[in-house]
C-alpha cells in the first residue's frame, strides 16, 4: 500500500458526460501528478500540483481540468468524455516539487473509467 | 510522440535467466531515470533508479546501466523469478518539478 488513496475504484458513464476522480496523496506530500494509462497510448503525464498551485502540463485535454485544494487532496475533472478517455487514471504523490534531490512518487491503485 | 522508447513490448525468460529490457531517450534535459514494476491491479511502484552522471546501479538482482553518450539506460534482473512476472516501465524525469515521461512497458514473464 502506498499510502495514496483514490476513489472511485470503477466509474462507468456515458459519452458527453463529466466525471470527478478524487485522490488523497499520502500524509506529508506536497505533490500530486495526475497520469493516464491506456493501453495504445502507454501511461501518460497530464498534470502535476505543488501545494495548491499547477506546477507541470503535460499531454492533458483542455476538456480535462484538475485542482489541488487547502487539504491537499486533488481532483481530475473529464468533460465531454468520449470512448477514447477510457482508461486507468493515476495520481502519485512526492514530498516535494521543487528538488534539490529526486523525490520518489507514490502511486495510488488508480480509478477505471469506462465510457460508453 | 512517445519521449521514451522501450522495448522489448514483451518478454519471456525462464526462471533463473537474465531478463534485459531497453530504453531510449532523445531529451537531455531529462535528469533522472526511474525504472516502475507494475503488477495488475495494481499502479506502478518505482523499483530502481539512477541519475545520468554514473553509469550503473546496482540493487540487488536489478541493475540498470546507463550510458548519457547514446542515451539509453537498461534494466537487468538476474535470476529471473516468476514473482518477477510483471510490467515493468522505464521513465525519465524533467526538471525541476518531476515530471515523467514513461517509456510504453515490457510484460515480463518468467517461466517456472
Amino acid at each position: 500500500d502506498s499510502g495514496v488513496t483514490q476513489t472511485p475504484k470503477h466509474l462507468i458513464t456515458a459519452t458527453g458526460q463529466r466525471v470527478t476522480l478524487r485522490c488523497s496523496p499520502r500524509s506529508g506530500d506536497l505533490s500530486v501528478y495526475w497520469y493516464q494509462q491506456s493501453l495504445d497510448q502507454g501511461l501518460q503525464f497530464l498534470i502535476q500540483y505543488y501545494n495548491g498551485e499547477e506546477r507541470a502540463k503535460g499531454n492533458i485535454l483542455e476538456r480535462f481540468s484538475a485542482q489541488q485544494f487547502p487539504d491537499l487532496h486533488s481532483e481530475l475533472n473529464l468533460s465531454s468524455l468520449e470512448l477514447g478517455d477510457s482508461a486507468l487514471y493515476f495520481c502519485a504523490s512526492s514530498v516535494g516539487g521543487h528538488r534539490k534531490i529526486y523525490n520518489e512518487q507514490f502511486f495510488g491503485p488508480g480509478t477505471r473509467l469506462t465510457v460508453l | 510522440q512517445q519521449q521514451v522508447k522501450q522495448s522489448p513490448q514483451s518478454l519471456i525468460v525462464q526462471k533463473g535467466g537474465i531478463s534485459i529490457i531497453n530504453c531510449a531517450y532523445e531529451n537531455t534535459a531529462f535528469d533522472y531515470f526511474p525504472w516502475y514494476q507494475q503488477f495488475p491491479g495494481k499502479g506502478p511502484a518505482l523499483l530502481i533508479a539512477i541519475r545520468p552522471d554514473v553509469s550503473e546501479k546496482k540493487e540487488g538482482r536489478f541493475t540498470i546501466s546507463f550510458n548519457k553518450s547514446a542515451k539509453q539506460f537498461s534494466l537487468h534482473i538476474m535470476d529471473s523469478q516468476p514473482g518477477d512476472s510483471a510490467t515493468y516501465f522505464c521513465a525519465a524525469a524533467l526538471p525541476p518539478y518531476n515530471d515523467m515521461r514513461f517509456g510504453a512497458g515490457t510484460r515480463l514473464t518468467v517461466k517456472p
